[in-house]
């Protein structure tokens, strides 16, 4: 079975663009998280999705967004980029059903850097 | 709101001794805790899942315990070795007996395994 995938894997932009990443998911799996990582405030989680609307959402400012289409692929999209999103953005998927037990799998990452 | 901590940012060991993690979390007990295990430039890969009715949990060399009553969770490598090095993660739910894509995370710490 194919794992989460995640793309682009590296990003460079500048102040004030936007940027949208793609996430998608295991096979079956219709749950989808975000998650930012930086080496100051580690893994904070940003939203998530489930059968196309958010079940859950972080502490994050109104200029990340997200969305979850009908076949479970995601798309994260930060807007006016400030230099403190530089991170790795994180994508997980699960089952996201039959009980709260079940195990994330994370994919690679999308490294955004901002200049 | 809930916070997580991981005591050590690092851990040096030598091979063929038991590493220990320790996981502290500061507010209401979770409906349960996961332990992740990330190597650089790669997401986080799951590893353990303990509920909170459970004391304690084993996989192969690890176990985990959850102490509801201290507000901590201890994650045990024994016979550990160079390939166990990486960065472990310690996970509990944002909302308590919610789904389970809410995750928050402790900073990690960083296990070296001599030889």
């Amino acid at each position: 079975k194919a794992g989460v995938t995640q793309t682009p894997r590296y990003l460079i932009k500048t102040r004030g663009q936007q940027v949208t990443l793609s996430c998608s998911p295991i096979s079956g799996h219709r749950s989808v998280s975000w998650y930012q990582q930086t080496p100051g405030q580690g893994l904070q989680f940003l939203f998530e999705y489930f059968s196309e609307t958010q079940r859950n959402k972080g502490n994050f400012p109104g200029r990340f967004s997200g969305r979850q289409f009908s076949n479970s692929r995601s798309e994260m999209n930060v807007s006016t980029l400030e230099l403190g999103d530089s991170a790795l953005y994180l994508c997980a998927s699960s089952l996201g059903s039959g009980g709260p037990y079940n195990e994330q799998f994370f994919g690679p990452g999308t490294r955004l850097t901002v200049l | 709101s809930q916070k997580i901590e991981q005591n050590s940012e690092a851990l040096n060991i030598q091979e063929g001794k038991t590493a220990t993690l320790t996981c502290n979390y500061t507010n209401y007990s979770p409906a349960y805790l996961q332990w992740y295990r990330q190597d650089p430039g790669r997401g986080p890969v799951f590893l353990l899942l303990i509920r909170e009715n459970e004391k304690e949990k084993r996989k192969e060399r690890l176990k985990v315990t959850f102490d509801t009553t201290l507000k901590q969770s201890l994650f045990h490598i024994t016979a550990s070795q160079p390939a166990d090095s990486a960065t472990y993660l310690c996970a509990l739910d944002g909302n308590y007996g919610g789904s389970q894509g809410n995750l928050i995370f402790g900073k990690g710490t960083k296990l070296s395994v001599k030889p």
